[in-house]
């Protein structure tokens, strides 16, 4: 599975869009971006994933530029909830495949 | 209400004990996975299983052992072999098909 390149730690203001950026310059063809996030204490949660194509959903966006190097998520309006650190992970959508998540990226929404 | 549950939430053991965590999921989910995570530090990949009777060593699985005698349960043994027991234990499940693995609230355990 292609490595992933995140910054640490950013924050936002609440009622803000959080813009979380991803390097994945190494991705293949076939593997697709996944994003999760984890809450203090809690399992990770699935928030979103896309191969080629930006993808939109009730929890979030996900922004894949052109040649595929790397991405964003973006969370429209973040709430003090969406505090958490937050995982990008490329992988083969191959049953069998795993997850590797790295250190990820601690967000933290400021009131 | 499906889900994965792990028991307990938090266990403390004596160094030298073996230890074993429970994880079950009502989800019909073939696939079963145990990380672990460190303070500050993202998951790593204990052992996982695809298919009863059947499993695999992740990155980590040196000092852990595990079953899948039942397709709902994936009990994680730590035994006195691992040298640093001390972590917060996640199991996870995951259809054949679709997206998302599922986890479950974590057991954090502490070897004293």
């Amino acid at each position: 599975d292609a490595k992933t390149t995140q910054p640490p730690s950013m924050d936002c203001a609440e009622g803000r869009a959080a813009n979380l950026p991803c390097n994945h310059s190494t991705i293949s063809g076939n593997e697709y971006v996944y994003w999760y996030r984890q809450i203090h204490s809690q399992g990770p949660q699935y928030i979103i994933h896309g191969l080629k194509n930006n993808e939109t959903n009730e929890m979030a966006s996900l922004i894949i530029t052109e040649d595929r190097k790397s991405s964003t998520l973006i969370l429209p309006h973040a709430t003090l909830r969406d505090t958490a650190v937050y995982y990008c992970i490329v992988r083969v959508d191959r049953y069998g495949q795993n997850f590797v998540f790295g250190p990820g990226t601690r967000l933290s929404v400021l009131p | 209400d499906g889900g994965i549950t792990q028991s307990p939430k938090y266990l403390f053991r004596k160094e030298g004990q073996n230890v074993t965590l429970s994880c079950e999921q009502n989800l019909n989910h073939d696939a079963m996975y145990w990380y672990r995570q460190d303070p500050g530090q993202g998951l790593r990949l204990i052992y996982y299983s695809q298919i009863v009777n059947d499993f695999q060593k992740g990155d980590i699985a040196e000092g852990y052992s595990v079953s899948r005698e039942k397709k709902e349960s994936f009990p994680l043994t730590v035994t006195s072999a691992q040298k640093n027991p001390t972590a917060f234990y996640l199991c996870a499940s995951k259809t054949s098909i679709g997206p998302e693995q599922f986890f479950g609230p974590g057991t954090r355990l502490t070897v004293l």
